[in-house]
């Protein structure tokens, strides 16, 4: 079986800080990879994934993840946060149809 | 276009009354799922529609019944519901997966119902 750990609940940091969030996977498999995040009463929107290829992928919005097989982690980064972007983020593993996400990560982004 | 929409937004009902939820994708997929959501957690799968035919059960209670009329709408029937049932209703999209051994095509998310079961 597979799953997906987040170890922080919760992230606090500075506008226009640095930020990383953490995940690590368990899986005997080759395993796709998630990013989604969630903005207050929405549903989730796909932030960025990882298939196969280059192991550094990025989204339109500056965040980025780097899959790292040896280990098994997919963090999330971002080098300067935004206001904006104060959410929940869940990173996700998908074997078959089942996606399995982590606990996830609140970004709580201030002033 | 990579849009899923959920109608109603929000949705108040009693423990007797019976009402639908339904989710709408014109991106060509042909698997479409079910999620639960309560507040602070991630989704939880409820059901997976692969060609329109129901291929996962995720030991969902029977006062929910999804339904899939074609490859374009997924409805979830709810009857008799508890007030723990309240939370946020997903629904999701993708390419099902020609391969047991391999992972679905990416799943894309609606906005979501808002369920309160008084």
């Amino acid at each position: 079986a597979q799953s997906v750990t987040q170890l922080d609940s919760q992230v606090p940091v500075f506008e226009e800080a640095p930020v990383e969030l953490r995940c690590n996977y368990s899986s005997s498999v080759s395993v796709y990879l998630f990013w989604y995040v969630q903005y207050p009463n929405q549903g989730l929107q796909l932030l960025l994934k990882y298939l196969s290829g280059s192991t550094l992928v990025e989204s339109i919005n500056g965040f980025e993840a780097e899959f790292n097989k040896s280990q098994t982690s997919f963090h999330l980064r971002k080098p300067s946060v935004h206001i904006s972007d104060t959410a929940e983020y869940f990173c996700a593993v998908s074997r078959f149809q089942k996606l399995v996400f982590g606990t996830g990560t609140r970004l709580l982004v201030s002033p | 276009d990579t849009e899923v929409t959920q109608t109603p937004k929000h949705l108040v009902m009693g423990m007797t009354n019976k009402k639908s939820l339904k989710c709408e994708q014109h991106m060509g997929h042909r698997a479409m799922y079910w999620y639960k959501q309560k507040a602070k957690k991630p989704p939880e799968l409820m059901f997976v529609y692969s060609y329109e035919k129901l291929s996962i059960n995720e030991s969902v209670p029977s006062r929910f019944s999804p339904e899939c009329p074609n490859s374009s709408l997924l409805n979830l029937h709810l009857h008799a519901l508890q007030p723990e049932d309240s939370a946020l209703y997903l629904c999701a999209s993708s390419q099902p997966s020609y391969n047991p051994g391999l992972a679905g095509g990416t799943q894309y998310f609606g906005p979501g119902t808002r369920l309160t079961v008084l």
